[in-house]
């Protein structure tokens, strides 16, 4: 089944203690990308990769790293995660000027 | 102003009606058009892509105006499982999607 996974699906944790949400897609896609979902302020763009060791910043890159270093994988990473990145976040991918299919989201809590 | 606009409603329709969501969108050079729908909690899905020429897939017809920029949905006959949020997404130069704020649409019995 073509999916993208991503894991975990729920985590609390504390401010400043590093942790990598991971990101996978089985549908070959060259496009993947990062997202936060907040109230008020809809989907907004983290970070994106056009492909294998090409990523490039979205709208709110701030306090996110990632890395592309095979073509199915995208981690996200918080470094020194804050109270401010609480929030639901979905990864995405898609072949070029294709529709993106979405993970099934993760909800972070930063204490 | 952003990028993407669309009226967050909610519109709280009955079964069976006929409802309409606009969006208008900046970017003249926007190449693709879409509009996904979310429920609550979870991940947004592709409901259908918008094409200039106007489009329908069985309730839903998508049109595209781009001398105007504006994008639209039309839902005829609403069911109680259309309730959810529709996102209008406009896809620009370098794969870059951009999404509007979401309209929220809920059918009632």
């Amino acid at each position: 089944e073509a999916q993208v996974t991503q894991n975990p699906r729920y985590l609390i944790t504390v401010t400043g203690k590093k942790l990598t949400v991971t990101c996978s897609q089985n549908m070959n896609h060259e496009y993947m990308s990062w997202y936060r979902q907040d109230p008020g302020l809809g989907l907004r763009q983290i970070y994106y990769s056009m492909n294998v060791e090409v990523t490039d910043k979205g709208d709110v890159p701030e306090g996110y790293k990632v890395s592309r270093k095979e073509k199915r994988n995208f981690p996200l990473i918080l470094e020194s995660p804050s109270p401010n990145q609480t929030s639901l976040y979905f990864c995405a991918s898609s072949s070029p000027a294709q529709p993106q299919h979405f993970g099934d989201g993760t909800r972070l809590s930063i204490l | 102003r952003k990028e993407v606009e669309q009226d967050p409603g909610p519109f709280n329709v009955p079964e069976g009606a006929t409802v309409a969501f606009n969006c208008t969108y900046s970017n003249s050079a926007s190449q693709s058009f879409f509009w996904y729908r979310q429920d609550c909690r979870k991940e947004p899905k592709l409901l259908m892509s918008v094409y200039s020429s106007g489009n329908e897939d069985g309730r839903f017809t998508a049109q595209l105006n781009r001398a105007s920029q504006y994008i639209s949905l039309l839902i005829r006959d609403s069911k109680l499982s259309d309730s959810a949020t529709y996102l209008c997404v406009v896809l620009n130069a370098g794969n870059m999607l951009t999404f509007g704020g979401g309209t929220r649409l809920m059918v009632k019995p």
